[in-house]
């Protein structure tokens, strides 16, 4: 099974910087990746899909690249509201699986 | 407004069974494939079970493979998820989620609020 692995796991930050989550699959995935922000209590929500494209109503300051083994997502600038868990997300299409990574923290500094 | 809302959580001993439903609203919900997706608490997200819109290909993760079955109901607007030989660990809150029709390759855009499943003795 393809295992995907966020780093860090953590992070602290402040409000205004550039903030870069990497997602890495033990093996080549295409672009079959996406990227969710999840808040305490809360269903996870859709920020990135297809490793690059922007989910409709996500501000812009949210982006993802990458294909085959390794994808980023970035804020370019980190707003309050961002203060989150983030997960990627990968699709196997056969046999049918899908994995998510480990997640990561975002923390206020 | 596109909705999901779960329901049917509970506690339930080990071994026991569980009927999830998950009621869509705001969509064609036949037009979709959807998905279950579980938390336990304080960890990440596992992918359960997949249907797809016409409920002719379903798909289970070997964790819950011959214990749990998926079904849906187009005409209800509902989902379903049959939990049977309830372990410890199947403890979590339960989504249900839609596969998006925008992404070439799977990803959810709408997901319920979830429903805490415990399995305790």
């Amino acid at each position: 099974a393809i295992q995907l692995t966020q780093s860090p796991s953590s992070l602290s930050a402040s409000v205004g910087d550039r903030v870069t989550i990497t997602c890495r699959a033990s093996q080549g995935i295409s672009s079959a990746l996406a990227w969710y922000q999840q808040k305490p209590g809360k269903a996870p929500k859709l920020l990135i899909y297809d490793a690059s494209s922007l989910e409709s109503g996500v501000p812009s300051r949210f982006s993802g690249s990458g294909s085959g083994t390794d994808f980023t997502l970035t804020i370019s600038s980190l707003q309050p509201e961002d203060f989150a868990t983030y997960y990627c997300q990968q699709f196997n299409s056969y046999p049918h699986r899908l994995t998510f990574g480990g997640g990561t923290k975002v923390e206020i500094k | 407004e596109v909705q999901l809302v779960e329901s049917g959580g509970g506690l339930v001993q080990p071994g026991g069974s569980l009927r999830l439903s998950c009621a869509a609203s705001g969509f064609t919900f036949s037009s979709y494939s959807m998905n279950w997706v579980r938390q336990a608490p304080g960890k990440g997200l596992e992918w359960v079970s997949y249907i797809s819109s016409s409920s002719s290909t379903i798909y289970y993760a070997d964790s819950v493979k011959g214990r749990f079955t998926i079904s849906r109901d187009n005409a209800k607007n509902s989902l379903y998820l049959q939990m049977n030989s309830l372990r410890d660990e199947d403890t979590a809150v339960y989504y249900c989620a839609r596969r998006s029709l925008q992404a070439v390759e799977c990803a959810f855009d709408i997901w319920g609020q979830g429903t805490m499943v415990t399995v305790s003795s």
